[in-house]
């Protein structure tokens, strides 16, 4: 079936060092892939997505490009703030459909320090 | 625009009590989805309704979980006689007829059941 793996956490930085969490996929067809953000005490936002094989998504910084050959979707940012501490959760919709059930990796805690 | 709405914020019941949850979606969106997020299970999915196609309930967990949509918009979730593994923060997502922009999640419903 459908699945998502992304690294464990938490992930500790200092403001202004690179962030890389990684994430793959298990799908049928050509899943619609996410990375979603939570920061503190909040709902669940989309941060970007890719719908095809070697699209990028970008979004505050953050970009993730979708490999299907090696069915990843590491999301990545240059410089990371405190602000950007949150947890991220890697996610598809598979089968090639947009629409349809989200599949969820275990979400990666990120804390920036100062 | 108005995002997803959800009421209760908060809900606390006794086991064995009946609870109702309540999402209102982004005006307009024909997709709506239940999912709940819990520690130790992390973001499961619940159940998606398109339209007026027959509801997607693979992911509910037992019958005593349940759920409606009317007039194609508000939907309720209800879980009967409550257990205390229910507790959990219970998420509304819509998305519109193409998906490729993702799905907005409401803030949530925090449940403990006593």
């Amino acid at each position: 079936g459908d699945s998502v793996t992304q690294m464990e956490g938490p992930v500790t930085l200092s403001e202004e060092a690179f962030l890389t969490i990684n994430c793959t996929y298990t799908a049928t067809g050509y899943p619609s892939l996410f990375w979603y953000v939570q920061y503190p005490g909040e709902g669940l936002q989309l941060l970007l997505k890719a719908t095809k094989a070697d699209d990028k998504g970008s979004n505050k910084g953050f970009e993730a490009t979708y490999r299907k050959e090696t069915t990843s979707f590491h999301l990545e940012k240059g410089s990371v703030q405190v602000s950007d501490s949150a947890v991220y959760f890697c996610a598809l919709i598979g089968g090639g459909s947009t629409l349809g059930r989200l599949y969820f990796g275990r979400g990666t805690q990120l804390t920036v320090w100062p | 625009g108005a995002g997803v709405s959800q009421s209760p914020s908060n809900k606390v019941t006794e086991k064995g009590k009946d609870v109702e949850l309540r999402c209102d979606p982004i005006s307009g969106h024909t997709a709506l989805y239940w999912y709940r997020q819990s520690l130790g299970q992390g973001l499961e999915f619940l159940i998606y309704f398109q339209g007026n196609s027959a509801p997607d309930k693979s992911g509910l967990p037992s019958d005593r979980f349940s759920a409606e949509r009317t007039g194609g918009s508000v939907s309720t979730l209800t879980i009967q006689r409550t257990q205390q593994e229910d507790s959990a923060v219970y998420l509304c997502a819509s998305s519109p007829g193409s998906a490729k922009s993702g799905q907005f999640f409401g803030p949530g419903t925090r449940l403990t059941v006593l």
